[in-house]
């Protein structure tokens, strides 16, 4: 199956400062990527879309001058968290589709584990 | 209101016995998904089922959909220490391919 990466696995960072997450997928173009956020023992809840040479979507309640988003080719995304503060402490997930922009089932990331001190 | 949202569960069962979860939700679907989330790791796709499907097999996992009900049922058949994870529904949002995730159920298979 497809492969999705992300980078870092954890990141620690000091209130105040960004934090960067890439998600690539490593076999296949994805011009939409998804971003997820999860915290313990709860479900995934989707932040934004990350759409490949256009502005991200981001859903209703999500800041996106915090959570910024660049999509600048086929195969990689990114994530940075601005001015992290402990309450953004949290497990980061990314995922792509597996046909182009279909609702077919995604290939998901290991995730980012971070941790704001 | 939320999609794919199944009955909060935490199912603890013997090795070899069968695991089943529920999911249910709201409004009108193509298709209704299942993945499997180990601790601290990213979610694996298990089974997808299609709206004109009522069951659907993969291996010890079995699947059904209820489209009268807005129900859909994983079944684990046989089940391994190696299957005690997360296990979420989610259903696509109209419209477009986002993937609407219910709570999920954490399954502990005990050896």
């Amino acid at each position: 199956g497809a492969v999705v990466s992300q980078h870092p696995s954890w990141v620690i960072c000091k209130s105040g400062t960004s934090v960067k997450i890439e998600c690539r997928s490593l076999d296949f173009q994805a011009t939409t990527m998804f971003w997820y956020r999860q915290f313990p023992k709860q479900s995934l809840m989707l932040m934004a879309t990350s759409n490949e040479g256009s502005k991200a979507t981001y859903e209703q309640g999500v800041e996106k001058d915090k959570f910024l988003i660049n999509h600048a080719s086929l195969t990689l995304s990114t994530l940075t968290v601005t001015s992290a503060h402990p309450e953004d402490s949290s497990f980061y997930i990314c995922s792509a589709p597996s046909h182009g922009g279909s609702s077919y089932e995604q290939y998901f990331g290991p995730g980012t584990r971070l941790t704001v001190t | 209101s939320q999609q794919g949202e199944e009955d909060p569960q935490a199912l603890s069962i013997q090795e070899g016995e069968n695991a089943t979860m529920n999911c249910s939700y709201k409004t009108s679907i193509n298709n209704l998904q299942w993945y499997r989330q180990n601790s601290g790791r990213g979610l694996v796709h298990l089974i997808l089922i299609r709206s004109n499907e009522r069951e659907k097999h993969s291996g010890r996992l079995r699947v059904t959909l209820d489209t009268s009900k807005k129900s859909s049922s994983l079944l684990i058949t046989a089940s391994r220490a190696a299957d005690t994870a997360s296990y979420f529904c989610a259903t696509p949002r109209r419209g477009n391919n986002r993937l609407a995730f219910g709570k999920g159920n954490q399954v502990v298979v005990i050896p």
